[in-house]
């Protein structure tokens, strides 16, 4: 049974730099992306992007300028940072599992594991 | 990609058939995801590939639709299915989601 555990700071102050962590438990760290979704309080989701265990990443263009994640194969574990952060990014961050999945000669993608979410707050 | 999911809320009683829909502004094939959301916990894996039931997913959620025009049924509402409920595109990047449709008790 896979399980993400995921960390990091919770309040932030304007202009500094979040910086969250997922480690993965119980399966295997290859043949999967790594994904960062977050939700501001009270909306919907938003994908930030995604890293796989070669290092090769994928990012959301609306925040690919401040966007880092990186991935740590000896630990399985892999990493956001977002730096310059304003109140805007206040939201629960989670970490997720994308599973490639072949399908009538077809290759699907879905986020079959979530972490339980991390709150981060940015005020001055 | 825009997904435009309708309705944004419903209220409906235990035993209702319910149905969502999820538009997308060009087509994705199947590549939908659609995921359940209960207040203060992660989004759960319901339907992938547009009509693919996840593994220990109730029989009573289904998917369909291709191209551009999605449904997520209900076929008969229990009381743990009040939720929030989100489509998500894996066709192209970014990956994007629908703005999410409550589930409410009426």
């Amino acid at each position: 049974q896979v399980q993400l555990q995921q960390w990091g700071a919770g309040l932030l102050k304007p202009s500094e730099t979040l910086s969250l962590t997922c480690a993965v438990y119980g399966g295997s760290f290859s043949s999967y992306y790594w994904n960062w979704i977050r939700q501001p309080p009270g909306k919907g989701l938003e994908w930030i992007g995604e890293i796989n265990h070669s290092g090769s990443t994928n990012y959301n263009p609306s925040l690919k300028s401040r966007v880092t994640i990186s991935v740590d194969t000896s630990k399985n574990q892999f990493s956001l940072k977002l730096s310059s952060v304003t109140a805007a990014d206040t939201a629960v961050y989670y970490c997720a599992r994308v599973l490639r999945e072949q399908l009538s000669g077809k290759i699907y993608y879905y986020m079959d594991v979530w972490g339980k979410g991390t709150t981060v707050t940015v005020s001055s | 990609i825009q997904l435009t999911q309708s309705p944004s809320s419903l209220s409906a009683s235990v035993g209702d058939r319910v149905t969502i829909t999820c538009r997308a502004s060009q087509g994705i094939s199947s590549y939908l995801a659609w995921y359940q959301q209960k207040p203060g916990k992660a989004p759960k894996l319901l339907i992938y590939a547009a009509s693919t039931l996840q593994s220990g997913v109730p029989s009573r959620f289904s998917g369909s639709g291709s191209g551009t025009d999605f449904t997520l049924t209900i076929s008969s509402l229990q009381p743990e299915d009040f939720a929030t409920y989100y489509c998500q595109q894996l066709n192209s990047y970014p990956r994007t989601f629908g703005q999410g449709t409550k589930v409410e008790i009426k």
